[in-house]
C-alpha cells in the first residue's frame, strides 16, 4: 500500500539558510499535517491543510511556511534557520473521518 | 489547555502485561488515539477511542472514560519488539482534518 513519502530524508544546513521539505501524501488522502519532533519530545503540531487551504496552525514560527499544491504534495519553507529548529520533521495525511493518521518517515533536518 | 500528561518511562519483562495511563484536559476533546514510535521511526498509529468502555485490537487495547479524562494503552504478552515510545493523542472534533495533540510521551522498555 502507499504510504505517506517525505524528502529528503536527511538535511544538513547552516545557520540563517533556507530548507524545503517535501511531502506527499497517500493518495485520495485529503488532509495534510506537518509536525516538528525534537530530541525525546513528543510531536509538536505546525500547520495543516484541507483540500489545499490551510485548516488550522499551531506553534509555527513566522520564519516558516507552506503550502499544497494542486496535486496534494505539501511543502514546508524554512528561512533564517537557527539551531533549535534542528528536529525531525513528519508530514501526516488522513482521508476525511479517518481517525488514524498516517506519518511519513520523516526529514531529520540538522542546523549547523 | 490542551495537555495531556503520562508516566514518562515504564518498565516490563516478556511476556508480561502493561498498562500505559493518561489523563487529559476537556476542553475541546473530543476523541483519544494511540501512536507507536520507535527511535528515529515515524509515529504510527495503534487505536481510537471515542466513547467510553474498551477498544481491543490483537495484543494492544485502549480505554477511554470521558467523565474521567482519562484513557490508557494495554499491552499483553509483551515483545522485545514493543519497546518504544507510546503517544496518547486527543482530536478536537469529529472531521477528517482534525489536527492530533499529543502527549509527554512514555518509553516503555522490555527485558527478557
Amino acid at each position: 500500500a502507499a504510504g505517506v513519502i517525505q524528502s529528503p530524508r536527511h538535511l544538513i544546513k547552516e545557520k540563517r539558510e533556507t530548507a524545503t521539505l517535501k511531502c506527499y501524501p497517500i493518495p485520495r488522502h485529503d488532509t495534510v499535517y506537518w509536525y516538528q519532533q525534537g530530541p525525546g519530545q513528543d510531536p509538536q503540531f505546525l500547520i495543516s491543510f484541507y483540500e489545499k487551504m490551510q485548516s488550522d496552525k499551531g506553534s509555527i514560527p513566522d520564519r516558516f511556511s507552506a503550502q499544497q499544491f494542486s496535486d496534494y504534495h505539501s511543502e514546508l519553507n524554512m528561512s533564517s534557520l537557527e539551531l533549535g529548529d534542528s528536529a525531525l520533521y513528519f508530514c501526516a495525511s488522513s482521508a476525511g473521518g479517518d481517525y488514524g493518521y498516517t506519518f511519513g518517515s520523516g526529514t531529520r533536518l540538522t542546523v549547523v | 489547555g490542551q495537555s495531556l500528561e503520562q508516566p514518562s518511562e515504564v518498565t516490563a519483562v516478556e511476556g508480561a502485561i502493561v498498562q500505559i495511563n493518561c489523563t487529559y484536559q476537556t476542553s475541546g476533546f473530543y476523541g483519544l488515539s494511540w501512536y507507536q514510535q520507535h527511535d528515529g521511526g515515524a509515529p504510527t498509529f495503534l487505536s481510537y477511542n471515542a466513547l467510553d468502555g474498551l477498544e481491543e485490537t490483537g495484543r494492544f487495547s485502549s480505554f477511554l472514560s470521558r467523565s474521567d479524562s482519562y484513557g490508557y494503552l494495554l499491552l499483553q504478552e509483551l515483545q522485545m519488539k514493543d519497546s518504544a515510545s507510546y503517544f496518547c493523542a486527543r482530536t478536537g472534533g469529529n472531521t477528517g482534518f482534525q489536527k492530533l495533540v499529543f502527549g509527554t510521551g512514555t518509553r516503555l522498555l522490555v527485558s527478557p
